[in-house]
């Protein structure tokens, strides 16, 4: 399947401060998507980059895609406690039809 | 949207058994994805179920040990066999609800524990 490396493995933070998470690939993605884990549910779709150089915000979270379409970046500014989680990456495999994860960012934020 | 039920939410189960765990979506889909998530670990994809034919494995998985299911375009099932301590996990149905939108809908998850 595809490899998509995740850093940093573990984030925590003082509430108010960013954070960002950085999602790499040897090879390069039609698309990525980011998804957000709270402690003991299920993962969450949060956003589909598909062009190169894309950026896309939520609110506080704004997303990046790499104008390789290697790389993508999440960050989130003035982070809060309802950010706690672990925040994947997941890229598509050779035939498109399939997505595969990377190894997650755990962020925990201290009030 | 797509709403998934998953069964059973947890069990523990003895060393040797197998366990059968049910995924039912609120709406027809072409794909179906089965991950398993270790505890602390990302999702790692087992297979895609396609309706009609037989599943897709991922390198690591083989038929005889993840025996998947797909009767209809609604419903899946997942058999871990032959269970070992080492098959204690979470085990998450999926899909893509539309096509094309890189959109996974998960159900709640089955958390295995093998004694």
């Amino acid at each position: 399947g595809q490899q998509v490396m995740q850093i940093p493995q573990y984030q925590h933070v003082q509430e108010g401060e960013d954070f960002t998470t950085y999602c790499n690939s040897s090879t390069t993605l039609s698309n990525i998507q980011w998804y957000k884990q709270r402690p003991g549910g299920h993962p969450v779709f949060l956003i589909q980059l598909v062009k190169s150089g894309e950026v896309k915000k939520q609110k506080r979270l704004t997303f990046q895609f790499g104008e390789a379409k290697k790389n993508s970046s999440l960050h989130i500014t003035a982070t809060q406690t309802t950010d706690v989680g672990t925040y994947f990456c997941a890229g598509p495999g050779y035939n498109f039809n399939k997505f595969y994860f990377g190894s997650g960012t755990k962020l925990n934020v201290k009030p | 949207s797509a709403v998934i039920s998953q069964k059973p939410s947890r069990d523990i189960c003895q060393r040797g058994t197998s366990l059968t765990i049910q995924c039912q979506v609120d709406s027809q889909v072409t794909m179906m994805f089965w991950y398993r998530q270790q505890p602390g670990q990302s999702l790692t994809l087992i297979a895609t179920a396609n309706q009609g034919s037989e599943a897709t494995y991922e390198s690591g998985f083989v038929i005889d040990k993840f025996p998947i299911s797909r009767p209809n375009l609604t419903f899946s099932t997942l058999t871990v066999s032959n269970m070992s301590p080492e098959d204690s996990s979470i085990y998450l149905c999926s899909v893509e609800a539309r096509r094309g939108t890189g959109e996974l809908f998960f159900g709640e998850g089955s958390r295995l524990t093998v004694l």
